[in-house]
């Protein structure tokens, strides 16, 4: 069984549409994570939660909307998105130890965006 | 902000040949990750270095943490057609405020042939 799953794995949506990304945790990790990978630049961190409380969000547009209702789940809500947020977006979870030390990111396999 | 730079961006290369891949930066991190992307995933985590000048082996692989915890490396010997994918580096820094994000570099693109 995959520590991070993530649904879909691929989706298509309109500039009109709201869809939902999800993304569930079997590790018993505490934080969660958003990431972005478009073509040549680097992953971006848009998202964190911390005991599913949300800590970062790293000048994210206001049509990604995130929830986090446990800690094994997180969603990402996505509306009315421009093609230049097609990308593959990647879920990722960790443990928190003693201030956050030597933190380990374990990945899910991502969902690939297309906007069109 | 704290940026990593990863090089090469890409790396085509002969079945048996060694190679390296190298991240620096600026700003020091309190541990440094390397992760491996194939098409179509997630990065899987290979190593995690802590410590200024430790190095660590993962059979062919070997990756060094700086002595100054500003960069690190990969090195892989006798490559295989196996290891083709993207590598990823990323920095961590510890601390309350820190929440385990992680700052990744541009990655390198290994493409290995037979």
């Amino acid at each position: 069984e995959t520590g991070v799953t993530q649904t879909p794995r691929h989706l298509v949506m309109g500039m009109t549409n709201k869809k939902s990304l999800k993304c569930e945790q079997h590790l018993g990790h505490n934080a969660m994570y958003w990431y972005k990978q478009s073509a040549k630049k680097p992953l971006e961190l848009m998202f964190v939660y911390s005991l599913e409380e949300r800590v970062e969000n790293n000048s994210v547009p206001s049509r990604f909307s995130p929830e986090c209702p446990n800690s094994s789940h997180l969603f990402l809500h996505l509306h009315t998105l421009q093609p230049e947020d097609s990308a593959l977006y990647l879920c990722a979870s960790s443990r928190q130890t003693g201030g956050w030390q030597n933190t380990e990111a374990f990945f899910g396999q991502g969902t690939r965006l297309t906007v069109v | 902000t704290q940026l990593l730079e990863q090089s090469p961006q890409f790396l085509s290369i002969q079945e048996g040949e060694n190679l390296t891949v190298y991240c620096n930066s600026s700003s020091v991190f309190s541990s440094l990750q390397w992760y491996r992307q194939e098409p179509g995933e997630g990065p899987v985590l290979l190593v995690t270095v802590v410590t200024g000048g430790e190095v660590k082996k993962l059979k062919r692989l070997t990756f060094q943490f700086g002595d100054a915890r500003k960069d690190s490396s990969l090195h892989i010997t006798a490559a295989q057609p196996g290891d083709t994918g993207l590598y990823l580096c990323a920095g961590a820094n510890a601390g309350g405020t820190s929440y385990g994000k992680l700052t990744f570099g541009q990655g390198t693109i290994l493409t290995v042939h037979p």
